[in-house]
């Protein structure tokens, strides 16, 4: 089973602090995301990497960045946490779209509280 | 922003046909339609995909109209566990930055019994 594994279940940093949410798949997927969700907004992209050491702003990139430098691995990086990034943070990883085998898998989750 | 719209929510009965209507009317050629759905407090799962003919898998019917500009997934035999948000995504079939997903609101499905 394909699997993509995040860090933590639960966090909760303090206002300023550097975050690091890590997440792991184990399928060579090309594509990789982070997504944050929040109630009432849905999911909203974050950050995409298509490629190791490629990047690319999604929706909301502001306040965070991204480092893809190995194939498997994808990480979101809070800067300076704030409590406006209080949220649920999502990765996920896909082979190339419309290939067979190319629908995402997500991980569980990350809830990040910061205060 | 999302290239769908889907209504809010549906209520379903439970063992009837859930059908989840999708509008992706600005869809282009190179553009597959893809179904996810998220069951609280988990991430979302992969359901099913299409370019333009019709696909079954053992857990949905993704109907596409011959336009392309809507689609139905259709839960042929709705249970109280499929009770979730579904959603509906357009994504490019070829690789590079335009691969990303982008989710809308989705519809929330009640199946009640």
């Amino acid at each position: 089973d394909v699997k993509v594994t995040q860090s933590s279940r639960y966090l909760v940093k303090r206002t300023g602090e550097k975050v690091f949410l890590e997440c792991v798949q184990d399928m060579d997927h090309e594509n990789m995301f982070w997504y944050r969700q929040d109630p009432g907004l849905g999911l909203r992209l974050i950050y995409f990497s298509y490629d190791v050491k490629m990047k690319e702003k999604g929706d909301i990139p502001e306040g965070y960045s991204v480092s893809r430098e190995k194939k498997e691995r994808f990480s979101l990086i809070l800067e300076s946490a704030s409590t406006n990034q209080t949220s649920m943070y999502l990765c996920a990883s896909s082979q190339l779209p419309g290939q067979k085998g190319s629908e995402a898998f997500f991980g569980q989750g990350t809830r990040l509280t910061v205060v | 922003d999302a290239k769908t719209t889907q209504p809010p929510s549906m209520d379903c009965a439970e063992g009837r046909a859930a059908n989840l209507p999708c509008n992706h009317s600005t869809i282009s050629g190179n553009e597959y339609v893809y179904w996810y759905r998220q069951i609280h407090s988990q991430g979302p799962q992969y359901i099913i995909h299409g370019l333009k003919n019709n696909e079954t898998n053992e857990m949905a019917s993704l109907i596409i109209t011959e336009d392309r500009k809507s689609s139905t997934l259709i839960l042929p035999h709705a249970t109280l566990r499929d009770t979730a948000v579904y959603y509906c995504i357009v994504r490019v079939g070829y690789g590079g930055s335009q691969g990303n997903l982008i989710f809308g609101k989705g519809t929330k499905l009640s199946v009640k019994p």
